[in-house]
């Protein structure tokens, strides 16, 4: 079946422009999820949504970053006045009432 | 908050070695323990996974695991390594406390090198 697929997989962004990223998740899948990969490092988590409704924010690193599930299914990520440090892999991840995650791709960012 | 410890950052074996990659977890309440494994071009996805029961779990592709709770570890093992178990491994944990504390928590991963 489908599985967590995100959009874009590259993106390049120049300092100071925003960003949005797409996740769409598997489908019925309750709990959502953002990650943040940085080189050589593993996940380190950024927020969760439980259908539409965002429970946990506490891993977003600045007010420059907010995420949206507004139906509760396809979630968006957004980075805005976008800064050198942003530049990793986001993740997202899917599951059933938060049991195992299923993760998506990923998308890189690279801000010059 | 739960932190993950994984050692090894690399590690080179030859094929049908076999392998031990360790993990230690800090957290004081009960837990979930997954292993992920990411291929090169590929996504991450789950190996095998602890929730309760018996502390030795068996995953895909022969991988097994341990969980070990007096000594907070869960290390992976697989007897005799493929050169196709080229690929970053990561731990990880999720506390099971109440709440909404349902997030993983991962280790730095560990890249795992078979040589054929």
């Amino acid at each position: 079946g489908a599985g967590v697929s995100q959009s874009p997989r590259y993106k390049v962004a120049k300092r100071g422009q925003d960003v949005a990223l797409r996740c769409d998740p598997i489908s019925g899948h309750v709990s959502l999820f953002w990650y943040q990969q940085a080189l050589g490092q593993g996940p380190e988590f950024l927020t969760y949504f439980q259908n539409e409704a965002q429970l946990d924010k506490s891993g977003l690193p600045s007010d420059r970053f907010f995420a949206e599930r507004p139906e509760g299914s396809v979630s968006t990520l957004k980075i805005q006045r976008t800064q050198q440090e942003d530049s990793a892999v986001y993740l997202c991840a899917s599951s059933e009432q938060a049991d195992t995650q299923y993760f998506g791709p990923g998308t890189r960012l690279t801000v010059l | 908050a739960q932190s993950v410890s994984q050692h090894n950052h690399h590690v080179i074996l030859s094929e049908a070695a076999s392998l031990e990659l360790g993990c230690n977890y800090s957290y004081g309440g009960t837990v979930n323990l997954f292993w992920y494994v990411q291929y090169p071009g590929q996504h991450l996805q789950l190996l095998l996974k602890y929730f309760s029961g018996d502390p030795l779990v068996k995953g895909i592709k022969g991988f097994e695991a341990e969980f070990i709770k007096s000594k907070f570890s869960f290390n992976l093992r697989k007897p005799s390594v493929q050169w196709s178990d080229t690929a970053e491994y990561f731990c990880a944990v999720k506390a099971r406390a109440g709440g909404s504390a349902r997030q993983l928590t991962f280790g730095s991963g560990t890249q795992l090198t078979v040589l054929p």
